[in-house]
Formats: structure tokens, sequence, C-alpha cells
């Protein structure tokens, strides 16, 4: 199958800082991206939805300007967690999608990325 | 708006049992991908089953199994000759079969599978 990654899978950081996470669809296009973010023993919330080429879309409650998306190509998305705080410790997932024929695509994700903030 | 419901938070089975998680959704929708996703201590989320709601039979991959059951809208996953590499959080999915540019995936909470020796 179609393999996304992740980079870095692990990341301390301190607080007031920003960082970075990195998501990669390495042998399909992926027009499509998500970021989900996972409190331990929950599932997954999504984040936003990121479209190449485009803005992307937050869910309710997300804080556009602390989560900053960048889709800029169909091959990578990127995460930018601005002015981090310990609050913002999670682990975080993204995922893409592959258009397989019209109306119909395959969804993978991840390995994820641990955030610490300190 | 569509949801997605797994009442057990946890469950346990013996090695080499048979278990079977539970899970109820609701859509207004006809035409949909329900999933059953494994998620291991490592969190890479993998998928274990699709069934896709126009199929009258049941999707089946090795030791794991569905019930759909599209009128009652429950679809249930069974694992048979348990492993203890099927230890693990499992969660239910749906999807809408034609997809918009924004559709997502809708994750119930999760059942975490513990498997005893």
């Amino acid at each position: 199958g179609a393999v996304v990654s992740q980079h870095p899978s692990w990341v301390i950081c301190k607080s007031g800082t920003s960082v970075k996470i990195e998501c990669r669809s390495l042998d399909f296009q992926a027009t499509t991206m998500f970021w989900y973010r996972q409190f331990p023993k929950q599932s997954l919330m999504l984040m936003a939805t990121s479209n190449e080429g485009s803005k992307a879309t937050y869910e309710q409650g997300v804080e556009k300007d602390k989560f900053l998306i960048n889709h800029a190509s169909l091959t990578l998305s990127t995460l930018t967690v601005t002015s981090a705080h310990p609050e913002d410790s999670s682990f975080y997932i993204c995922s893409a999608r592959e258009l397989r024929r019209e109306g119909h695509y395959e969804q993978y994700f991840g390995p994820g990325t641990r955030l610490t903030v300190t | 708006a569509q949801t997605v419901t797994q009442s057990q938070p946890e469950m346990s089975v013996q090695e080499a049992e048979t278990v079977t998680l539970s899970c109820t959704y609701d859509t207004s929708e006809s035409d949909y991908y329900l999933f059953w996703y494994k998620q291991p201590p490592s969190r890479q989320m993998i998928l274990v089953i699709r069934q896709e709601a126009y199929k009258q039979q049941n999707a089946t991959e090795n030791r794991f199994s569905v019930n759909f059951q599209k009128a009652a809208k429950s679809f249930s996953l069974k694992i048979s000759d348990s492993q203890l590499g099927d230890a693990a959080m499992y969660f239910c999915a749906y999807r809408r079969l034609w997809v918009n540019r924004d559709d997502k995936i809708i994750f119930g909470k999760g059942t975490r599978l513990h498997i005893l020796p």
C-alpha cells in the first residue's frame, strides 16, 4: 500500500517556540491531507483539512493562527505549532488522500509525531 | 450529521478465543463505507477491514470478519483465534461513498482490546 511519512517522529520544544511537522506522501499524489490530534487513550480529533494550493479548512475550536497548515505541493503538507505551550503537547497524525477514480479515494495515515512542550 | 458509537471502552479476551467488538452508526446516506482501524502501541493506524454499504456480503480478512446490519446500522468486528499481536485500540469509522473535497472520516471513540495469555 501507499506510504505516508511524518517528520520528526518525536520533538521536544520549549514553551514559546514554534515547531514544524512535515507530512509526505511517498509514492502517490495527495490532493487532500488531514491533520489529527490524539490525546492518550482517546480517538483521533480532526484539526484541519488541507487541499493542495488552497487555504486549510479548520474544524471548529481549532485556532488557525496557532496551528498553521501549508499544503504547498501534492506530496507535502506541514503543520506548524506557533508559540507552543505545554497544553499543545500531544500526538499529531497526518493522513493523505489518494484519488483513485472520480469520487473514490483511499486514505492513508502517517506514523504520527509526538510533541512535548516543556 | 453522521455519528459513530463504540459502547465498549475496553474488552479482554483469552488468547486463541474469539471476540466481537461492537459499533453502531447513524447516517442519512444510503451509500457509504465502514471501516475498522487498529492502532497498536506504536500508534500507527492500520486498516483492518472495510465494508461497502451497497454490498450485502460481509467483509472478511483472514481472522477478521464483520457483521454488517445496514437496517440496524450496526457494524461489529469479530476477531477469531485472538493473538497477542491483536492487542490494540480499535476504531470503527464511517465515510461517505462519493467524496467531496472536504469529506472526512468519522471515527468512534475506540475500544481497547487486551489479549490475555
